[in-house]
């Protein structure tokens, strides 16, 4: 009975470089989300994704960020050109899609990023 | 709203004392709410949740209270324990917000034997 898998667990950059973070859902479960974390603050909404669509972006930094979730796979948060403000643990959840509202998002173990 | 801060607000308590852990929502239109647990290092786990048309939920050891008059909403834990040391995020979703969580500041509770 897998939960939301992560991976890397740590990932260190240096500037300019790009950061790819993969994130498995729970196995049936088609929707995902991506949280960004930094030290001692709750997690803050980045992007919702359905297989191959992107249903709400709002979080998403205009530029050098960008997700996917194809048919097959897992679902890729992608940072191009690292800064170090991008440093920060990023956190996936997926949800079994139920359609009612009080569908429960279940958390990953996190990708924490460390730019240089 | 949004969550802003340097320095997480701790709550102490003695092992078998009961602990109430408190978080303001800003946003009137948020129509479910949930309790999340997240020890050092790892992701948040799903405690307790709530509907907006409810006022009290228990679970194992645990009660969620809701007021939505003054957008307040509190997490007991009966009987606190070692291992209930972590740091406790209150989440709300907003009603037609799409399946997007907004995250409080979180709580560190620390369990002293």
């Amino acid at each position: 009975n897998a939960g939301v898998m992560q991976n890397p667990r740590h990932l260190v950059r240096r500037r300019g470089q790009e950061a790819r973070l993969r994130c498995s859902p729970v196995k049936g479960h088609s929707h995902v989300y991506w949280y960004r974390q930094l030290p001692e603050e709750g997690l803050k909404f980045m992007v919702y994704l359905q297989k191959e669509n992107i249903i709400d972006e709002s979080g998403m930094p205009k530029e050098r960020f960008s997700a996917e979730f194809p048919k097959e796979g897992p679902s890729i948060l992608r940072i191009q050109q690292v800064v170090r403000g991008d440093s920060a643990a990023y956190f996936c959840a997926s949800s079994p899609g139920t359609g009612g509202f009080t569908d429960t998002q279940y958390f990953g173990p996190g990708t924490r990023l460390t730019v240089l | 709203g949004e969550n802003v801060g340097l320095h997480l607000p701790t709550l102490s308590v003695q092992e078998g004392d009961n602990s109430i852990i408190n978080c303001a929502y800003s946003n009137s239109a948020s129509d479910y709410f949930i309790w999340y647990k997240q020890e050092s290092g790892k992701g948040p786990q799903f405690i307790i949740d709530i509907r907006s048309n409810m006022d009290k939920r228990q679970g194992q050891r645990v009660t969620v209270l809701l007021n939505k008059t003054v957008k307040h909403l509190s997490l007991q834990i009966a009987a606190t324990q070692p291992g209930d040391s972590a740091v406790y995020f209150c989440a709300e979703k907003i009603s037609g917000g799409y399946n997007k969580l907004i995250f409080g500041a979180g709580t560190r509770l620390a369990v002293h034997p």
